[in-house]
């Protein structure tokens, strides 16, 4: 199956902006993999913040958003906040079957 | 209020079998296709299994295929995880997820697989 690939970690100052990527080891990330974007915090179940590509929840804070980007899937954070520090997870769907990518680690410092 | 809640984890021996169970409550649990995911202790998320509303149609991600049975039963509101043949790299909290944007998780329920 396919393989997901997202920066393991990452560091933004507070009030700052940062993008965290998606790709797929299929090629160009695309619509058509609905992009997905969780969020997880410690002993926490995963929440989603973006699905779709740049859709919200109700939940979802302003500060996110989702695009594409250079032929991967983007979530952008601007104006962090320390209670954005957390892991957060790409999820593609492939026709099917569904990918998450490995996670990246959010440091707000 | 939505709610998932899995149950029937616990410790097992490689090579044992677990039936995982999440009862839902608070939707029209027929109306949705299930998926059933899993993280392994400090590891990321992997996507296991799904089911349509009907039962008609299901996936599994490669590592389960053969080992893993996903199933439903709408009168009772209830997806199941039939788990075969189980690896110490099943090790992991799996949760039950309502697949409408993947919008309600339950808490998970842990599964240990160790002699």
């Amino acid at each position: 199956q396919a393989v997901v690939t997202q920066e393991p970690s990452l560091t933004v100052s507070p009030g700052g902006t940062v993008t965290l990527t998606c790709g797929s080891s299929t090629g160009a990330v695309t619509s058509g993999h609905y992009p997905y974007w969780f969020q997880q915090k410690p002993g926490q179940a995963p929440r989603t913040l973006i699905y779709d590509t740049s859709n919200k929840h109700s939940w979802t804070p302003a500060r996110f958003s989702g695009s594409l980007l250079g032929g991967k899937a983007a979530l952008t954070l601007s104006g962090a906040q320390p209670e954005d520090e957390a892991e957060y997870y790409c999820f593609l769907s492939y026709s099917g079957p569904w990918v998450f990518g490995g996670g990246t680690k959010l440091t707000v410092l | 209020e939505v709610q998932l809640v899995e149950s029937g984890g616990g410790l097992v021996q490689p090579g044992g079998s677990l039936r995982l169970s999440c009862a839902a409550s608070g939707f029209t649990f027929s109306s949705f296709w299930m998926t059933w995911v899993r993280q392994a202790p400090g590891k990321g998320l992997e996507w296991v299994a799904n089911m349509k509303q009907d039962g008609s149609e299901y996936n599994y991600v490669d590592s389960v295929k053969g080992r893993f049975t996903i199933s439903r039963d709408n009168a009772k509101n209830s997806l199941y995880l039939q788990m075969n043949s189980l690896r110490a790299e099943d090790t992991a909290v799996y949760y039950c997820v309502r697949e409408n944007f993947f919008d309600y998780w339950g808490q998970g329920t842990l599964v240990t697989v160790s002699s």
